[in-house]
């Protein structure tokens, strides 16, 4: 299986941050990289797919890039409702595996 | 827009059967994966497996000795069976929707294997 390795596993903004969350993969996994938010007692939103496709109605000041094993979100200027957990998903080889979540919290 | 709604058992047993069911509200089978995806606070997020509405089959190696998924498309619903449940089984699961990876969730529902 693909290991996903989300480091950190919490970090501290403000308001107006720009914020980067990194995803790391064991192996090569091209392009095929997914990101979700969470929010405490919802199901995982999809931000973004094949590293960085924005899902229709997702704000544009959320961003995607990498590619091969090193992959990163990126909050351009972080708001209130963007206090959550972020789960990075690879979708190129069977079983997906999922990171084990980066939590961003209110500094 | 679709909307994923399930529903099945929350307490079981050790040893008794996982069975949960999820309805497709708003949306065709076709051109979708239908997917099951567990979380618990132990392993985080865990993908079960998937079924396409031909019937095929994806599932997770961890899981495939236990696990049955499977499509009623003229109920507009999947299902998933996971059998001899242990306590490590207890976790939220959720049934979701994708065409790349999941991407329509269903609301969850926790699953607790307790003697």
């Amino acid at each position: 299986d693909i290991r996903m390795t989300q480091s950190p596993s919490s970090l501290s903004a403000s308001v107006g941050d720009r914020v980067t969350i990194p995803c790391r993969a064991s192996q090569d996994i091209r392009n095929d990289l997914a990101w979700y938010q969470q929010k405490p007692g919802k199901a995982p939103e999809r931000l973004i797919y094949s590293t960085s496709t924005l899902q229709s109605g997702v704000p544009s000041r959320f961003s995607g890039s990498g590619s091969g094993t090193e992959f990163t979100l990126t909050i351009s200027s972080l708001q209130p409702e963007d206090f959550a957990t972020y789960f990075c998903l690879q979708h190129n080889s069977y079983p997906l595996t999922f990171g084990g979540g980066t939590k961003v919290e209110i500094k | 827009q679709v909307q994923l709604q399930q529903w099945g058992a929350g307490l079981l047993k050790p040893s008794e059967t996982l069975s949960l069911t999820c309805a497709v509200y708003g949306g065709s089978f076709t051109g979708y994966f239908w997917s099951w995806i567990r979380q618990s606070p132990g392993k985080g997020l865990e993908w079960i497996g998937e079924i396409n509405h031909n019937g095929i089959t994806n599932y997770n190696p961890s899981f495939k000795r236990r696990l049955s998924i499977s499509l009623d498309s003229s109920k507009n619903q999947f299902s998933l069976k996971l059998t001899s449940a242990t306590a490590a089984d207890t976790a939220v699961y959720y049934c979701a929707r994708g065409s790349v990876t999941p991407g329509s969730w269903g609301q969850g529902v926790l699953v607790t294997v307790s003697s």
